[in-house]
Protein backbone atom coordinates (compact mmCIF):
# COMPACT_ATOMS: atom_id res chain seq x y z
CA UNK A 1 0.00 0.00 0.00
CA UNK A 2 1.44 3.17 -1.24
CA UNK A 3 -0.46 5.69 0.69
CA UNK A 4 -2.16 7.25 -2.04
CA UNK A 5 -5.53 6.85 -2.20
CA UNK A 6 -8.05 6.92 -5.56
CA UNK A 7 -11.61 7.09 -6.04
CA UNK A 8 -13.58 5.90 -7.84
CA UNK A 9 -11.82 2.39 -7.97
CA UNK A 10 -14.16 1.60 -11.50
CA UNK A 11 -16.06 3.99 -13.71
CA UNK A 12 -18.52 3.18 -16.54
CA UNK A 13 -20.43 6.28 -17.99
CA UNK A 14 -21.35 6.56 -21.70
CA UNK A 15 -19.57 9.29 -24.34
CA UNK A 16 -20.54 12.95 -23.71
CA UNK A 17 -20.44 12.19 -20.20
CA UNK A 18 -18.52 13.92 -17.26
CA UNK A 19 -16.13 12.32 -14.47
CA UNK A 20 -13.98 13.63 -11.41
CA UNK A 21 -11.63 11.20 -10.56
CA UNK A 22 -10.09 11.94 -6.94
CA UNK A 23 -6.79 11.24 -5.69
CA UNK A 24 -5.23 12.20 -1.80
CA UNK A 25 -1.65 12.05 -1.45
CA UNK A 26 0.19 10.18 0.89
CA UNK A 27 0.49 11.97 4.02
CA UNK A 28 3.02 15.03 4.06
CA UNK A 29 3.70 14.59 0.33
CA UNK A 30 2.73 18.14 -1.46
CA UNK A 31 3.27 16.68 -4.89
CA UNK A 32 0.34 14.67 -6.90
CA UNK A 33 0.25 13.75 -10.48
CA UNK A 34 -1.41 12.49 -13.24
CA UNK A 35 -0.85 9.98 -15.76
CA UNK A 36 -3.28 7.80 -17.87
CA UNK A 37 -2.43 4.80 -19.22
CA UNK A 38 -4.42 3.04 -22.41
CA UNK A 39 -4.67 0.19 -24.41
CA UNK A 40 -2.52 1.18 -27.42
CA UNK A 41 0.23 3.37 -25.59
CA UNK A 42 2.14 3.37 -22.31
CA UNK A 43 2.00 5.55 -19.79
CA UNK A 44 1.32 8.96 -20.74
CA UNK A 45 2.01 12.46 -17.99
CA UNK A 46 -1.53 14.28 -17.59
CA UNK A 47 -0.20 16.84 -15.04
CA UNK A 48 1.25 17.82 -11.50
CA UNK A 49 -0.15 20.11 -9.11
CA UNK A 50 2.65 21.10 -6.36
CA UNK A 51 1.07 22.80 -2.92
CA UNK A 52 -1.99 23.98 -5.22
CA UNK A 53 -0.51 25.18 -8.06
CA UNK A 54 0.01 23.92 -11.69
CA UNK A 55 3.52 22.85 -12.07
CA UNK A 56 3.83 20.86 -14.98
CA UNK A 57 1.60 19.64 -18.23
CA UNK A 58 1.98 16.53 -20.04
CA UNK A 59 -0.46 15.35 -22.69
CA UNK A 60 -3.39 16.81 -21.04
CA UNK A 61 -6.41 17.13 -23.37
CA UNK A 62 -8.02 20.58 -23.17
CA UNK A 63 -11.73 18.38 -22.22
CA UNK A 64 -9.71 17.54 -19.41
CA UNK A 65 -9.14 19.70 -16.16
CA UNK A 66 -7.49 19.09 -12.80
CA UNK A 67 -6.85 20.89 -9.71
CA UNK A 68 -5.26 20.56 -6.51
CA UNK A 69 -7.35 21.91 -3.32
CA UNK A 70 -5.74 23.29 -0.12
CA UNK A 71 -5.93 19.87 1.73
CA UNK A 72 -4.00 18.75 -0.44
CA UNK A 73 -6.34 16.45 -2.68
CA UNK A 74 -6.60 16.68 -5.92
CA UNK A 75 -9.36 16.03 -8.71
CA UNK A 76 -9.19 15.20 -12.73
CA UNK A 77 -11.98 16.28 -14.22
CA UNK A 78 -12.98 14.76 -17.71
CA UNK A 79 -15.29 16.33 -20.22
CA UNK A 80 -17.22 15.46 -23.51
CA UNK A 81 -15.60 11.66 -22.94
CA UNK A 82 -14.70 9.80 -25.94
CA UNK A 83 -14.72 6.26 -26.37
CA UNK A 84 -11.31 6.74 -26.64
CA UNK A 85 -10.74 8.35 -22.93
CA UNK A 86 -11.45 4.69 -21.67
CA UNK A 87 -8.04 3.77 -19.95
CA UNK A 88 -6.61 3.64 -16.23
CA UNK A 89 -5.79 6.85 -14.55
CA UNK A 90 -3.60 7.08 -11.56
CA UNK A 91 -2.28 9.65 -9.17
CA UNK A 92 0.65 9.44 -7.95
CA UNK A 93 2.26 11.80 -5.52
CA UNK A 94 5.92 12.70 -4.25
CA UNK A 95 7.41 14.93 -1.44
CA UNK A 96 8.83 17.45 -3.76
CA UNK A 97 8.03 19.42 -6.71
CA UNK A 98 11.29 18.18 -8.92
CA UNK A 99 10.93 14.80 -10.21
CA UNK A 100 14.20 14.36 -8.82
CA UNK A 101 11.74 12.80 -5.91
CA UNK A 102 10.47 8.91 -6.03
CA UNK A 103 6.38 8.89 -7.02
CA UNK A 104 4.35 7.03 -5.25
CA UNK A 105 1.09 5.66 -7.49
CA UNK A 106 -2.36 5.10 -5.85
CA UNK A 107 -4.31 2.11 -7.03
CA UNK A 108 -6.00 3.78 -10.30
CA UNK A 109 -9.42 4.57 -11.87
CA UNK A 110 -10.40 2.21 -14.19
CA UNK A 111 -12.53 4.53 -16.55
CA UNK A 112 -14.95 2.92 -19.14
CA UNK A 113 -16.85 5.00 -21.61
CA UNK A 114 -19.09 3.28 -23.59
CA UNK B 1 6.29 10.04 -29.74
CA UNK B 2 8.30 7.95 -27.13
CA UNK B 3 11.78 9.35 -26.77
CA UNK B 4 12.21 6.54 -23.98
CA UNK B 5 13.14 3.42 -25.43
CA UNK B 6 13.49 0.01 -23.45
CA UNK B 7 14.89 -3.19 -24.63
CA UNK B 8 14.32 -5.74 -25.12
CA UNK B 9 10.77 -5.77 -24.96
CA UNK B 10 10.53 -9.11 -22.43
CA UNK B 11 12.82 -11.86 -21.35
CA UNK B 12 12.16 -14.58 -19.45
CA UNK B 13 14.92 -16.06 -16.79
CA UNK B 14 15.49 -19.01 -15.24
CA UNK B 15 15.43 -18.61 -11.68
CA UNK B 16 18.77 -18.39 -9.82
CA UNK B 17 20.23 -16.46 -13.12
CA UNK B 18 20.99 -12.71 -13.55
CA UNK B 19 19.66 -10.23 -15.75
CA UNK B 20 19.66 -6.91 -17.44
CA UNK B 21 18.06 -4.59 -19.77
CA UNK B 22 18.39 -0.98 -21.08
CA UNK B 23 16.61 1.99 -20.92
CA UNK B 24 17.76 4.84 -23.53
CA UNK B 25 16.99 8.07 -23.53
CA UNK B 26 18.04 11.71 -25.06
CA UNK B 27 20.94 12.63 -24.03
CA UNK B 28 20.22 16.69 -23.85
CA UNK B 29 18.28 18.32 -21.18
CA UNK B 30 18.41 15.79 -18.38
CA UNK B 31 17.43 16.38 -15.43
CA UNK B 32 16.11 12.59 -13.57
CA UNK B 33 15.78 9.09 -14.93
CA UNK B 34 13.29 6.86 -12.65
CA UNK B 35 13.10 3.01 -12.81
CA UNK B 36 9.98 1.80 -11.55
CA UNK B 37 8.74 -2.09 -11.05
CA UNK B 38 4.56 -3.02 -12.51
CA UNK B 39 3.40 -6.13 -11.27
CA UNK B 40 0.14 -7.18 -13.08
CA UNK B 41 -2.89 -5.67 -11.71
CA UNK B 42 -0.98 -3.84 -9.43
CA UNK B 43 0.40 0.26 -9.71
CA UNK B 44 4.05 1.26 -10.20
CA UNK B 45 6.78 1.03 -7.46
CA UNK B 46 9.30 3.69 -7.38
CA UNK B 47 12.64 1.95 -7.85
CA UNK B 48 14.97 4.30 -8.36
CA UNK B 49 15.46 7.87 -8.80
CA UNK B 50 18.97 8.63 -10.68
CA UNK B 51 20.10 11.87 -11.02
CA UNK B 52 23.69 12.33 -11.65
CA UNK B 53 26.05 10.57 -14.35
CA UNK B 54 27.31 7.69 -12.91
CA UNK B 55 25.28 6.81 -10.35
CA UNK B 56 24.95 3.28 -9.12
CA UNK B 57 21.69 2.42 -6.99
CA UNK B 58 21.20 -0.92 -5.53
CA UNK B 59 17.98 -2.16 -3.86
CA UNK B 60 18.24 -5.86 -2.28
CA UNK B 61 19.62 -7.60 -5.95
CA UNK B 62 18.19 -5.29 -7.86
CA UNK B 63 20.90 -2.19 -9.29
CA UNK B 64 20.80 0.29 -11.74
CA UNK B 65 23.61 2.69 -13.26
CA UNK B 66 23.15 5.68 -15.11
CA UNK B 67 25.24 7.61 -17.97
CA UNK B 68 23.59 10.53 -19.14
CA UNK B 69 26.11 11.03 -21.25
CA UNK B 70 25.52 8.77 -23.84
CA UNK B 71 21.98 8.54 -22.88
CA UNK B 72 21.53 5.05 -21.18
CA UNK B 73 20.67 3.37 -17.93
CA UNK B 74 21.51 -0.44 -17.19
CA UNK B 75 18.83 -2.29 -14.69
CA UNK B 76 20.10 -5.54 -13.07
CA UNK B 77 18.40 -8.54 -11.46
CA UNK B 78 21.03 -10.67 -9.66
CA UNK B 79 20.10 -14.68 -9.20
CA UNK B 80 15.98 -13.76 -10.11
CA UNK B 81 13.32 -15.24 -8.15
CA UNK B 82 9.67 -15.82 -9.17
CA UNK B 83 8.50 -12.76 -7.85
CA UNK B 84 11.10 -10.62 -9.50
CA UNK B 85 8.12 -11.33 -12.76
CA UNK B 86 7.22 -7.54 -13.41
CA UNK B 87 7.30 -5.23 -15.61
CA UNK B 88 10.22 -2.76 -15.22
CA UNK B 89 9.66 0.88 -16.60
CA UNK B 90 12.38 3.86 -16.88
CA UNK B 91 10.74 7.51 -17.04
CA UNK B 92 12.84 10.13 -18.42
CA UNK B 93 12.34 13.72 -17.04
CA UNK B 94 13.44 16.69 -19.03
CA UNK B 95 11.78 20.22 -18.45
CA UNK B 96 9.27 18.65 -15.46
CA UNK B 97 7.85 16.51 -17.49
CA UNK B 98 8.14 12.60 -17.24
CA UNK B 99 8.18 10.62 -20.52
CA UNK B 100 8.18 6.40 -19.92
CA UNK B 101 9.58 3.86 -22.14
CA UNK B 102 7.17 1.10 -22.54
CA UNK B 103 8.90 -1.47 -20.46
CA UNK B 104 10.38 -4.45 -19.97
CA UNK B 105 8.94 -7.41 -18.82
CA UNK B 106 10.58 -9.53 -17.27
CA UNK B 107 9.08 -13.37 -16.87
CA UNK B 108 11.24 -15.67 -14.02
CA UNK B 109 10.10 -19.43 -14.19
CA UNK B 110 11.06 -21.81 -11.41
Amino acid sequence: DSGVTQTPKHLITATGQRVTLRCSPRSGDLSVYWYQQSLDQGLQFLIQYYNGEERAKGNILERFSAQQFPDLHSELNLSSLELGDSALYFCASSVGGQNSYEQYFGPGTRLTVT
Amino acid sequence: ILNVEQSPQSLHVQEGDSTNFTCSFPSSNFYALHWYRWETAKSPEALFVMTLNGDEKKKGRISATLNTKEGYSYLYIKGSQPEDSATYLCAFDSWGKLQFGAGTQVVVTP
